[in-house]
């Protein structure tokens, strides 16, 4: 089957733009998480959710940053009022429930490139 | 607090051992993590260790924990062109906290 997928694969927007990037989880995953990672840098956890539910939101950095999922299935992150500083790689991850054991592996998508001039 | 750290390069000849290291500070982790990573791709799940095991052997893959010191490594025997990339540890207690990440490159 498909694995996670993300669009758009790139996005240059201007400073002070609201932006919305898309995350299709593996059918069937119940877990999705959001990260980003900013060059040179590891993945950086932002967001989780279980099911429709955002179970942990503890590494969105401001209230700029918001994300939802409203079906259970498809996320979206959207960050509002664009600064440079939001440039990075936003990557999103499934797994068929909450990682903490060997078999809740996390899939990775490809990831967006958010450039913000 | 959780903090993950890695050495950024290692560069080694085709053929050769790498080996990878990582430390950590959590030591309620339950398991620990490695990607890798290759250039406009996802991470990749390489293999894991559970926290109460020293060694793993996976392939060409050895896993080294010693939960005293909060010390990881990564062998790669044999190693190959196609194993460049960046290799990233991981630590999970409530969450996934990667390292900073370390760029293998491997010459012929």
């Amino acid at each position: 089957g498909a694995g996670v997928s993300q669009t758009p694969s790139n996005k240059v927007t201007e400073k002070g733009k609201y932006v919305e990037l898309r995350c299709d989880p593996i059918s069937g995953h119940t877990a999705l998480y959001w990260y980003r990672q900013s060059l040179g840098q590891g993945p950086e956890f932002l967001i989780y959710f279980q099911g429709t539910g955002a179970a942990d939101d503890s590494g969105l950095p401001n209230d700029r940053f918001f994300a939802v999922r409203p079906e259970g299935s498809v996320s979206t992150l959207k960050i509002q009022r664009t600064e440079r500083g939001d440039s990075a790689v936003y990557l999103c991850a499934s797994s068929p429930r909450r990682s903490g054991g060997s078999t809740d592996t996390q899939y990775f998508g490809p990831g967006t490139r958010l450039t913000v001039l | 607090g959780e903090d993950v750290e890695q050495s950024l390069f290692l560069s080694v000849r085709e053929g050769d051992s790498s080996v990878i290291n990582c430390t950590y500070t959590d030591s309620s982790s339950t398991y620990l993590y490695w990607y890798k990573q290759e250039p406009g791709a996802g991470l990749q799940l390489l293999t894991y260790i559970f926290s109460n095991m020293d060694m793993k052997q996976d392939q060409r893959l050895t896993v080294l924990l010693n939960k005293k010191d909060k010390h990881l490594s990564l062998r790669i025997a044999d190693t190959q062109t196609g194993d460049s990339a960046i290799y990233f540890c991981a630590e999970v207690t409530d969450k996934l906290i990667f390292g900073t990440g370390t760029r293998l490159q491997v010459f012929p």
